[in-house]
Parts: C-alpha cells; structure tokens; sequence
C-alpha cells in the first residue's frame, strides 16, 4: 500500500517570498492533517481536515499560512509571504478517521533565507 | 505549563541496558495516548497505543497513570537500532499534541 506522499522534499526561498507544499494521503483516508516541525521539537499540528472540511485550525498562522483540500484528497499548504521562522519540516499526515492511527509523509524540510 | 512534556535527554546507554521514558500531559480530559519513534530526518512512526491497561509488544512496555498525568515507555535489553527520539502524543477532541521527543542513543 502506498503511503502518504508529499512534494516537494526540499524548499529553499528568500524571506517574503511565498511557497506552497502539496501532499497525496493515504487512499481511503478520510482525516489528512498538516505539522509544523521546527528542529528539535515536536510536530505541531497546523490544520486538519475531514475529508474537505476543516475540523481544526486553531494554531494556523492564518495572516499568512493556508491550506485547502478542495475535493477531499490531495491537500495543498501555503505561505505567503514566508519569515524566517517558518524554516522547518512540514509534515503531512493521514488517518483513515478522526480517532484512527496517523500514518506520515516523508515532510518538506523548508529553509527561509 | 506546556500541555505535553518530554525529558528531551539524550540518554545514552549501553546495548542491553532496560531505559524508560516519562511523559506528563496537562489536561485531564485527555483521552489517548501514543507513543511515535522519530529517526534523524525522517517522519514519526507509531510505536505503539498506550492503554489504561498498559500494554508491551516485544521489548517495549507502555504505561498509563491517569491519577499523575503521565505515560511512560519502557524498553529492554536495548538495542543499537533503538537509537531515535521518542515522541509522546495525547489526543484530545480529535486534537493530537506532541512532546518534543526524548532522544536515546544506544551504545555498543
């Protein structure tokens, strides 16, 4: 079974500059969730979605961050435009419901110049 | 008081050395609990579910004190391979928090 893919795997970009990070959940999974990893912390969830709707973005930088999931499948984040702070891995997850298991994507290491 | 908190380490032990980890969590509501192993540059994985229970699944044994808000993690006889971080996670209203792992490194 394929698992949760995501591209691109490496993104360098200027400060101000804006960037947008795709992922392709597991098939059949209804939950898809997008983390914040900066380096030496733990992942911090940004948004969640239930099939297309939002369940949960409650820690989402939204004057600059935002994501979508338009039919239910593949997801897609954004910033614009990025800081400094915004270096680090975004990780896309997906769970086949909400209370089911979260399977990860291999992340988009991000750095901010 | 962070919601979820993790001794960040490193520990450092021997090959075949028996380790565990603590995890405490805020809020009492929470309703369940995981354990994720997270190698260098690569993405969390599952280790295991924690029960009311407790449960073990090989080496690994994984506990929950309701009363005292924490989880813990116990591994035997350690192996080179258990090198990584471990991430505990709790979920709350469908909403998953992470510690920011406690890193083990296992020395021949």
């Amino acid at each position: 079974e394929a698992g949760v893919a995501q591209s691109p795997r490496y993104k360098i970009i200027e400060k101000r500059q804006s960037v947008a990070f795709w992922c392709n959940p597991i098939s059949g999974h209804a939950t898809l969730y997008w983390y914040q990893q900066i380096l030496g912390q733990g992942p911090k969830l940004l948004i969640q979605f239930q099939n297309n709707g939002v369940v949960d973005d409650s820690q989402l930088p939204k004057d600059r961050f935002s994501a979508e999931r338009l039919k239910g499948v593949d997801s897609t984040l954004k910033i614009q435009p990025a800081k400094l702070e915004d270096s680090a891995v975004y990780l896309c997850a997906s769970s086949l419901d909400l209370t089911n298991e979260q399977f990860f994507g291999p992340g988009t290491r991000l750095t901010v110049l | 008081r962070k919601e979820v908190e993790q001794d960040p380490g490193p520990f450092n032990v021997p090959e075949g050395a028996t380790v565990a980890f603590n995890c405490t969590y805020s809020n009492s509501a929470s309703q369940s609990f995981f354990w994720y192993r997270q190698d260098c540059r690569k993405e969390p994985k599952l280790l295991m579910s924690v029960y009311s229970s407790g449960n073990e699944d090989g080496r690994f044994t994984a506990q929950l004190n309701r009363a005292s808000q924490y989880i813990s993690l116990l591994i035997r006889d350690s192996k080179l391979s258990d090198s990584a971080t471990y991430l505990c996670a709790v979920e709350l209203n469908n909403d998953m928090r992470f510690g920011a792992g406690t890193r083990l490194t296992v020395k021949p």
